[in-house]
């Protein structure tokens, strides 16, 4: 899991509330993402962001939102607006300040699982 | 528009049998490709990944993978399976335009390897 950290591991929210995921890393990497995995269905981008400051709508955003104030945190919201949250959150970051972007490995944290009670 | 598919949902082998994990792909300009795995309940492993040079790539535990450019393959394998690598194994790529870092990822191929 290298250098990516996210917490809480295990997370319970109730219907209606928001919750944020943690996601920080120690890689210098200029680049960070959330996926969303659910059994059967791959995963699939929420958001990315590629410098401090912007970030930019991955394939299934609505119902969530992030901020990236730092580059070593990426912080990931779920809002009661997302109608089915319960799902395994996976964070990543790529890209070294000599990397080439669209050579990047990606490197993944532990993940963090989101059930619904 | 870029893709990629893993056509195998379940792959079973016995122990210190070969191992292929099939994986193609659609995008235009040279792709980069990567493998990854992912154990349970845990965030996945960069394994290999195909950029430019030899067609054949050695990675992480043994694997190793070929690109076949006539074929728009990049296929997984390693020459004697492990029961420790019974794993989910995911495929992605990326096309070279522009500076997106996006990456297309499979659904991924379930290794079941027997003793």
């Amino acid at each position: 899991d290298g250098g990516i950290t996210q917490s809480p591991k295990y997370l319970f929210r109730k219907e209606g509330q928001n919750v944020t995921l943690s996601c920080e890393q120690n890689l210098n990497h200029d680049a960070m993402y959330w996926y969303r995995q659910d059994p059967g269905q791959g995963l699939r981008l929420i958001y990315y962001s590629q410098i401090v400051n912007d970030f930019q709508k991955g394939d299934i955003a609505e119902g969530y939102s992030v901020s990236r104030e730092k580059k070593e945190s990426f912080p990931l919201t779920v809002t009661s607006a997302q109608k089915n949250p319960t799902a395994f959150y996976l964070c990543a970051s790529s890209g070294g300040t000599s990397g080439t972007p669209s050579t990047d490995t990606q490197y993944f944290g532990p993940g963090t699982r989101l059930t619904v009670l | 528009a870029q893709s990629v598919a893993q056509p195998e949902d379940q792959v079973n082998v016995a122990e210190g049998n070969p191992l292929t994990v099939k994986c193609t792909y659609s995008v235009s300009g040279n792709p980069y490709l990567f493998w990854y795995v992912q154990y349970p309940n845990r965030g996945l492993q960069f394994l290999l990944k195909y950029i430019t040079g030899d067609n054949l790539v050695k990675g992480s535990y043994g694997f190793e993978a070929e690109f076949n450019k006539s074929q728009t393959s990049f296929h997984l394998k390693k020459p004697s399976a492990l029961v420790s690598d019974s794993a989910l194994y995911f495929c992605a790529v990326r096309g070279n335009a522009g500076n997106n870092r996006k990456l297309i990822w499979g659904l991924g191929t379930s290794l079941a390897v027997n003793p």
